[in-house]
């Protein structure tokens, strides 16, 4: 198995703009979170799903963020409208419990100046 | 909820010691412990993980001990090798809850 795969690896966008996520969990998971890491907050969960149902999304911090996840093998985070603040490394995980070791993604690099 | 804390932002060793990592939760609730490695520009990897139902857990090279008596986890890693240099974090959860992380400890191991 490739492992959780996000995509892209790096962004840079302006504030203002769209900006999209991707991720695919492994093959057989039937959880995935997204986290978001920064120097200030370390670690944070976002959101996650199972079986592709949102469970959990208290950690959302804005209505300008939003996750779908429709189907099984791919999660989109995205953020609209983007702004400074909102640079950090935003990892996608999964597992096949919640309380089971999560496999990582490579992460997403997002910079919004 | 719960909420992790490592005891300190940075440690350093030197090649062949052993390390320890310590870790802090506040959830008497927590259940499942989990220690994660991370290097520069990659996603946490799992290391070691470890339930309430036991007090220690080895792998190779390393153990992780959970006192639930005072809310305590730590890290340790034998012959600590040049390879071991990354942050290391701890996370907790509780039944049907998701990981919680701790801000994890920077590990330098000189040669």
């Amino acid at each position: 198995d490739a492992g959780v795969i996000q995509s892209p690896r790096h962004e840079v966008t302006e504030m203002g703009q769209e900006v999209t996520l991707r991720c695919k969990p492994i093959s057989g998971h039937d959880y995935l979170f997204w986290y978001r890491q920064t120097m200030m907050r370390g670690l944070e969960l976002l959101i996650y799903f199972n079986n592709n149902v949102p469970i959990d999304d208290s950690g959302m911090p804005e209505d300008r963020f939003s996750a779908k996840m429709p189907n099984a093998s791919f999660s989109t985070l995205k953020i609209q409208p983007s702004e400074p603040r909102d640079s950090a490394v935003y990892f996608c995980a999964s597992s096949f419990r919640i309380n089971y070791g999560y496999t990582f993604g490579s992460g997403t690099r997002l910079t919004v100046v | 909820g719960e909420s992790v804390g490592l005891h300190l932002p940075t440690l350093s060793v030197q090649e062949g010691d052993n390390s320890i990592i310590n870790c802090a939760y506040s959830n008497s609730a927590s259940d499942y412990f989990i220690w994660y490695k991370q290097e520069s520009g990659k996603g946490p990897q799992f290391i070691i993980d470890i339930r309430s139902n036991m007090d220690k857990r080895q792998g190779q090279r390393v153990t992780v001990l959970l006192n639930k008596t005072v809310k305590h986890l730590s890290l340790q890693i034998a012959a600590t090798q040049p390879g071991d240099s990354a942050v290391y974090f701890c996370a907790g959860s509780q039944a049907g809850t998701a990981l919680i992380f701790g801000k994890g400890t920077t590990l330098s191991v000189s040669s």
